[in-house]
C-alpha cells in the first residue's frame, strides 16, 4: 500500500537556522497539506498546495514558512529562520481529489534550541 | 466548517465493541462527518467518513442520526493498538478553499487488556 514518507524523522536546529522537511507524497495525490502539532497541542493547518501554488494558509504560515514542490515527487517545508517556538510535530499530508480523505506521513520532531 | 464536541476520554475492553459519540449540532446540509484517529506522535490516520447515510469499511462504522446533529464511530471489536485519539472533523467535502482539515483535541480512546 503506497504510504507518505518524511524525512528527516528528527530534525534539531539552533535558533536563526534555516531548516527545509521534505515529504514524498503518495505519487497520484494532487493536493497536498503541512499540519503540526506543538507537544500536548492539537493538530493546525499550515498550508495547502495545488497546481504548484498555495492554496490556503493558516495564520501561522507568515513569511518564514515557505513550500515548494521542485521535481514533481517532493513537497518541502522551509523554514527561513527558525524560532524555539517552531519546535513541533511537522507532518505533510496529501489527497487525490478535492475533499476526500487526506493521508499524512509519519511526521518530522522539529527541536529548535 | 462546524464545531463539534466530543468527550475527552473513554476506556474499552479488549475485544468489546468501542463507541465513540460526537455532536456536530450546527453541521450544514453540505458537510460531511469525517473520523480520523491519531496513535501516539504519529501522524493522524483516516477511519471514515459519511454524509447522511450509515457507512462501514473494513476499520469502523459510522452511524450518523437522521437529523445529522450526531454520529457514533464504533470500532466492533476494539484491538489494543486501537488506543488512541479519536477525532471528528466536520467540513465540506468539496468546494471553495475548505479542503483543510480542523483538528480539536478529539477523544482519547484507551483499550485495556
Amino acid at each position: 500500500e503506497p504510504e507518505v514518507t518524511q524525512t528527516p524523522s528528527h530534525q534539531v536546529t539552533q535558533m536563526g537556522q534555516e531548516v527545509i522537511l521534505r515529504c514524498v507524497p503518495i505519487s497520484n495525490h494532487l493536493y497536498f497539506y503541512w499540519y503540526r502539532q506543538i507537544l500536548g497541542q492539537k493538530v493546525e493547518f499550515l498550508v495547502s498546495f495545488y497546481n504548484n501554488e498555495i492554496s490556503e494558509k493558516s495564520e501561522i504560515f507568515d513569511d518564514q514558512f515557505s513550500v515548494e514542490r521542485p521535481d514533481g515527487s517532493n513537497f518541502t517545508l522551509k523554514i527561513r529562520s527558525t524560532k524555539l517556538e517552531d519546535s513541533a510535530m511537522y507532518f505533510c499530508a496529501g489527497s487525490g481529489t478535492i475533499g476526500v480523505e487526506q493521508y499524512f506521513g509519519p511526521g518530522t520532531r522539529l527541536t529548535v534550541t | 466548517d462546524a464545531k463539534t464536541t466530543q468527550p475527552p476520554s473513554m476506556d474499552c475492553a479488549e475485544g468489546r465493541a468501542a463507541n465513540l459519540p460526537c455532536n456536530h449540532s450546527t453541521i450544514s446540509g453540505n458537510e460531511y462527518v469525517y473520523w480520523y484517529r491519531q496513535i501516539h506522535s504519529q501522524g493522524p490516520q483516516y477511519i471514515i467518513h459519511g454524509l447522511k447515510n450509515n457507512e462501514t469499511n473494513e476499520m469502523a462504522s459510522l452511524i450518523i442520526t437522521e437529523d445529522r446533529k450526531s454520529s457514533t464511530l464504533i470500532l466492533p471489536h476494539a484491538t489494543l493498538r486501537d488506543t488512541a485519539v479519536y477525532y471528528c472533523i466536520v467540513r465540506v467535502a468539496s468546494g471553495g478553499s475548505n479542503y483543510k482539515l480542523t483538528f480539536g483535541k478529539g477523544t482519547l480512546l484507551t483499550v485495556n487488556p
